[in-house]
């Protein structure tokens, strides 16, 4: 299982581009890269996940270099609601025999 | 997406009696589910592995006579808390593996003891 390395902690400010960057050095072949959020006294809620490249959805963008030896989660525009705890993941979600090994995470607070 | 359910959402027990968790798939059947702890400020820890049918695999120093997994349907997986003590007060978290194994996590459990 490959791990994880998050900065502890980041703040930003309401209206802005948030980007936090997770490093994964022995990332394998068939690993994906995954990233939840969790509030306070909540279960963690899936963000976004992907092989390669740049991978964007409604919330969020993912950018993952060649070598995938790290990637970058983007949040565009935060708000307060989006104080939470992040949590990059790398893990082969093509196998049935793969579990989720969680990091530190990366505690996120948003100011006015 | 598919919804994973926990109950109860919070229970308040003794010391030295047992606590019951349940973990259900709302609306996918799960093979294999998973159990994990987290403690205040803390990263989630993972427990168990639960399969369907089969007895849980423990991940290393968590006490597979503390902690009973049993993974009666494709459904629901269970988290017996076994004779639980103040340090058990945490917040239980269970997932569950989808058809295309992503995993799906429950809103845990704060198990409190007194």
């Amino acid at each position: 299982l490959a791990k994880t390395t998050q900065p502890i902690s980041m703040d930003s400010y309401e209206g802005q581009e948030v980007n936090i960057t997770c490093s994964h050095n022995n990332i394998a072949t068939n690993d994906y890269i995954t990233w939840y959020q969790q509030f306070p006294s909540q279960g963690p809620r899936f963000i976004i996940q992907g092989y390669k490249t740049k991978v964007t959805n409604e919330v969020a963008s993912l950018f993952i270099p060649a070598d995938r030896k790290s990637s970058t989660l983007s949040l565009p525009r935060v708000s307060l609601s989006d104080t939470a705890v992040y949590y990059c993941l790398v893990g082969d979600e093509d196998s049935s025999a793969s579990k989720i090994i969680f990091g530190s995470g990366t505690r996120l607070s948003i100011r006015p | 997406g598919a919804v994973v359910s926990q109950h109860p959402s919070w229970v308040i027990c003794k010391s030295g009696t047992s606590v019951k968790i349940e973990c259900r798939s709302l609306d996918f059947q799960a093979t294999t589910m998973f159990w994990y702890r987290q403690f205040p400020k803390q990263s989630l820890m993972l427990m168990a592995t639960s399969n369907e049918g089969s007895k849980a695999t423990y991940e290393q120093g968590v006490e597979k006579d503390k902690f009973l997994i049993n993974h009666a349907s494709l459904t629901l997986s269970t988290l017996t808390v076994t004779s639980a003590h103040p340090e058990d007060s945490s917040f239980y978290i269970c997932s569950a593996r989808g058809y295309y194994n992503e995993q799906f996590f429950g809103p845990g459990t704060r198990l409190t003891v007194l």
